[in-house]
């Protein structure tokens, strides 16, 4: 079966530092996309970043970057220069070629002032 | 872009009743996915859609349960009859295809008594 694992439950950051969620998957796949999605206490959950599997860059977005090793099957998540407004729950998730879907269990980020 | 559309936000009713929450995606969009969120389980897949067809629904939990989009802009998610493990965060999200990042919807907060 298809797992996404985010083994940091639960982390904390000051504002203005650097902090990397981690996220494991585990697919047979070659081809496949990987997303980052935050939860903040508003609920909504908003798109992050999003990497293609067959594409060996690193997808970047402003404050927001991926480590993305494909043998080793990680796709970290950085967020330099942290905000107070980047506290939120974060999801990795992974989307197969067959369209099948799996989250992580998240993990909850707080960014102190 | 009026984002997706849930309703109702909030549902209050007592086990037994018949449930019905509604979606409305992004015009456009072609994938429709509804989700069940609570603090046990976290974020859960219950069905996709694709253009209209229900292409996997292993992750309803139950007969109680029951999705349909009878057309490109809407869908209901039914409970009949609920019972209070039933309780959750529900969101619907939409995207142009699987593989495209998914849009949510402020999702729906059910309580069964």
């Amino acid at each position: 079966a298809q797992t996404v694992t985010q083994s940091q439950p639960e982390m904390s950051v000051q504002e203005a530092e650097t902090v990397t969620l981690s996220c494991t998957y585990d697919t047979s796949e070659s081809n496949y996309y990987l997303f980052w999605y935050k939860q903040p206490p508003s609920r909504q959950m908003i798109l992050v970043i999003r990497q293609e599997a067959y594409k060996q860059q690193n997808a970047t977005e402003n404050r927001f970057s991926v480590n993305f090793q494909k043998a080793a099957k990680s796709f970290s998540l950085k967020i330099s220069d942290s905000q107070l407004g980047d506290t939120a729950m974060y999801f990795c998730e992974n989307t197969m070629s067959n369209y099948k879907l799996t989250f992580g269990k998240g993990t909850l980020l707080t960014v102190n002032p | 872009d009026a984002g997706v559309i849930q309703s109702p936000r909030h549902e209050v009713t007592e086990m037994g009743q018949e449930v019905t929450l509604r979606c409305k995606p992004i015009s456009g969009h072609n994938s429709l996915f509804w989700y069940r969120q609570t603090m046990m389980r976290g974020l859960e897949l219950l069905i996709y859609f694709n253009n209209n067809v229900p292409i996997d629904d292993s992750g309803m939990p139950e007969d109680r349960f029951s999705a349909k989009m009878p057309n490109a802009s809407f869908s209901t998610l039914k409970i009949q009859p609920s019972e209070p493990r039933d309780s959750a965060v529900y969101f619907c999200a939409s995207s142009l295809d699987a593989r495209q990042p998914q849009h949510f919807g402020d999702g729906t907060r059910l309580s069964i008594l």
